[in-house]
């Protein structure tokens, strides 16, 4: 079945970085795209990033551009979040998603999150 | 800046239809948008419901349905139950690998 393990989430400083991974199984990981989207505290799920399946191409929502990497090890079965220059309202659990794959741009499983909080 | 837009909050009576809609700040919401609705319960990860404005995901009972009503996207629940009552997202395709997020309808089941 499939799962995705996120992890690599803590605590950090304002200004600080953080590295997300997410672990994909029981699918084949290398064919399709993923997604990472986060909820901050008591509020609602806001869409991160995109990374086609090859790695060769990638989107950001606004607010993380230039801030936030999303990358892919196929080799390894895993997606990535680099995070740098962190902010508080950056706090948020970090879900990846994976791409239904069908072209119909939807997300069908997600992974349970992991916790960043931003704070001094 | 697109703004997707929700109802905050619903109420619907045990055994109620209720239909909770997904609109845009400036424009109407087409199936071109690709709408997709998640539900999310408390500390939960989300999950998916409906896809491409009416396809229920695998294992969603036929009491969810989806829509387009006039320039919405449109989630109806018949036979609402106790169990429906969570968060429910919906969610648009904006082209160039962009996808945003309604704000998210809480629904109360009393």
């Amino acid at each position: 079945q499939v799962q995705l393990v996120e992890s690599g989430g803590g605590v950090v400083q304002p200004g600080g970085s953080l590295r997300l991974s997410c672990a994909a199984s029981g699918f084949t990981f290398s064919i399709y795209n993923m997604h990472w989207v986060r909820q901050g505290p008591g509020k609602g799920l806001e869409y991160v990033a995109f990374i086609r399946y090859d790695g060769s191409n990638e989107y950001y929502a606004d607010s993380v551009k230039g801030r936030f990497t999303i990358s892919r090890d196929n080799s390894k079965n895993t997606l990535y979040l680099q995070m740098n220059s962190l902010r508080a309202e950056d706090t948020a659990v970090y879900y990846c998603a994976k791409d239904s794959g069908s072209g119909l741009c939807y997300f069908d499983y997600w992974g349970q999150g992991t916790l960043v909080t931003v704070s001094s | 800046q697109t703004v997707v837009t929700q109802e905050p909050s619903f109420s619907v009576s045990p055994g109620g239809t209720v239909t909770l809609t997904c609109g845009l700040s400036s424009g109407s919401v087409s199936t071109t948008y690709y709408p997709s609705w998640y539900r999310q319960t408390p500390g939960q990860a989300p999950r998916t419901l409906i896809y491409s404005t009416n396809i229920r995901s695998s294992g969603v009972p036929d009491r969810f349905s989806g829509s387009i009503l006039g320039n919405k996207a449109a989630l109806t629940i018949t036979g609402a139950q106790a169990d429906d009552e969570c968060d429910y997202y919906c969610v648009l395709y904006m082209g160039g690998g962009i996808w945003v997020f309604g704000g998210g309808t809480k629904l109360t089941v009393l």
